[in-house]
């Protein structure tokens, strides 16, 4: 089925370790985003990619990278892991950017849910 | 800056009863404002959106929500709830400071009692 697909769906990691959460959508959607959902905070947004070869910081980008790699393709990392990134993680895309009937039908991926112990 | 409040942490409904989820946002222009989804374990879906026109607006599985700028409000409703209804629910506007991105409430957990 069309969507977002993200992996790995469950991680666990020390403090201080590095690792990548991967992004994929088969819509030929236009934009990506990264949100983390902590309780009673609601999904905050990291980072986002108007298009490809673009990224912006949105409300918490300290502590995390992101890369578009193409088209489909936008991975987050954590270079240095701390407890406080412990969280859901979700992937999004949608069709463009500034578009009120294409860019807001945000399309989510199922969540990678990341432990830094 | 654009925010979203969504007052109701849990909620607990009886399976048939009619529902109200409240959200209040602030912004000085016309909002586009969503409701979404998230069931547990699962990522959001998109129950439904306002951008212009009808203040009442019809989404999927029976929920609406009307627009009420005087109150700053998009409250969502369904008349008669099922079980299947429990979920956690956001309410999202969009943030023009972080170019046009979704803005999200704090969420919504509903819970139905049969």
């Amino acid at each position: 089925n069309a969507g977002v697909t993200q992996t790995p769906k469950f991680q666990v990691l020390k403090t201080g370790q590095s690792m990548t959460l991967q992004c994929a959508q088969d819509m030929n959607h236009n934009s990506m985003y990264w949100y983390r959902q902590d309780p009673g905070m609601g999904l905050r947004l990291i980072y986002y990619s108007a298009s490809e070869g673009t990224t912006d910081k949105g409300e918490v980008p300290n502590g995390y990278n992101v890369s578009r790699l193409n088209k489909r393709e936008f991975s987050l990392r954590l270079e240095s892991a701390a407890p406080s990134q412990t969280s859901v993680y979700f992937c999004a895309s949608s069709e463009g950017y500034g578009n009120p009937t294409g860019t807001y039908g945000y399309t989510f991926g199922s969540g990678t849910r990341l432990t830094v112990v | 800056a654009q925010s979203v409040t969504q007052p109701d942490i849990h909620i607990t409904v009886s399976e048939g009863a009619s529902l109200e989820l409240r959200c209040n946002y602030s912004y000085g222009a016309t909002p586009y404002l969503f409701w979404y989804v998230q069931s547990p374990g699962q990522g959001l879906q998109l129950l439904l959106k306002y951008f212009s026109g009808d203040t009442l607006v019809q989404g999927i599985k029976g929920f609406e929500a009307e627009f009420k700028r005087s109150q700053s409000s998009f409250n969502l409703r369904k008349p008669s709830v099922h079980w299947s209804d429990a979920a956690e629910y956001f309410c999202a506007v969009v943030a023009m400071e972080y170019g046009n991105k979704l803005v999200f409430g704090a969420g919504t957990i509903l819970r139905v009692k049969s």
